[in-house]
């Protein structure tokens, strides 16, 4: 079955700074990883999303880049704000089913 | 402000109770998951139902006994639980379509269960 591993595990960052998150995966069949954000307390929402024959893919200050040879994706957050403050899940999709594997989550924390 | 609503929110029971957890969806999806949130755990997926059929039973003791009677509600029956099953536990759903699918889930709240 398919395997995500994800760092790091923590992640501190100045407020305007990028923060970086990778994940790898094992199963080279996946074609679909979602990332989703989830703050104290709070259930996990989808931020951004990217399919197999894409490489990137941007939305305002996130972006997603995957590497299908290498077999891994990364989120990037520039000019990271108090808000972007979360557990950040990577996952991916095999096949034509719909069972997500999550990675382990990484704990961002932006400070003043 | 969710589509999504799971209850309750939070609860205690002792190995030997039995109690049930509900998840409500009102986003007009076809395809429902449990998912198991623990602590420095990456979220384990439990079970999945498309168009009310299980397609997905992720190794889950038997202990945790899924239902899901119409593609709106998922319960989640739980008899004589150990305390290694206290964790989050978040219902989703989503629009299955197969192979060309857009595999966003919507999760609910959760349920924090702590088991005595």
């Amino acid at each position: 079955g398919e395997n995500v591993e994800q760092h790091p595990s923590t992640l501190s960052v100045q407020e305007g700074d990028s923060a970086v998150i990778k994940c790898t995966y094992s199963d080279s069949a996946s074609n679909y990883f979602p990332w989703y954000k989830q703050e104290l307390g709070k259930r996990p929402q989808l931020i951004i999303d990217i399919r197999s024959n894409v490489g990137e893919k941007k939305d305002q200050r996130i972006a997603v880049t995957l590497n299908k040879t290498a077999k891994h994706f990364s989120l990037h957050i520039t000019e990271t704000q108090p808000e972007d403050s979360a557990v950040y899940f990577c996952a991916a999709v095999t096949g034509g089913g719909n069972k997500l594997t999550f990675g382990t989550g990484t704990q961002l924390k932006v400070e003043l | 402000e969710t589509g999504v609503t799971q209850t309750p929110r939070h609860l205690v029971m002792g190995m030997t109770n039995k109690k049930s957890l509900k998840c409500e969806q009102h986003l007009g999806h076809n395809a429902m998951y449990w998912y198991k949130q623990s602590a420095k755990k990456p979220l384990e997926l439990m079970f999945v139902y498309n168009f009310k059929e299980q397609t997905e039973n992720n190794s889950v003791p038997s202990r945790f006994s899924p239902e899901c009677p119409n593609s709106s509600h998922l319960f989640l029956h739980l008899h004589t639980l150990q305390p290694e099953d206290s964790a989050l536990y978040l219902c989703a759903s989503s629009q299955y379509r197969g192979s060309l699918t857009n595999e966003k889930l919507f999760f609910g709240s959760g349920t924090q269960l702590s088991v005595l």
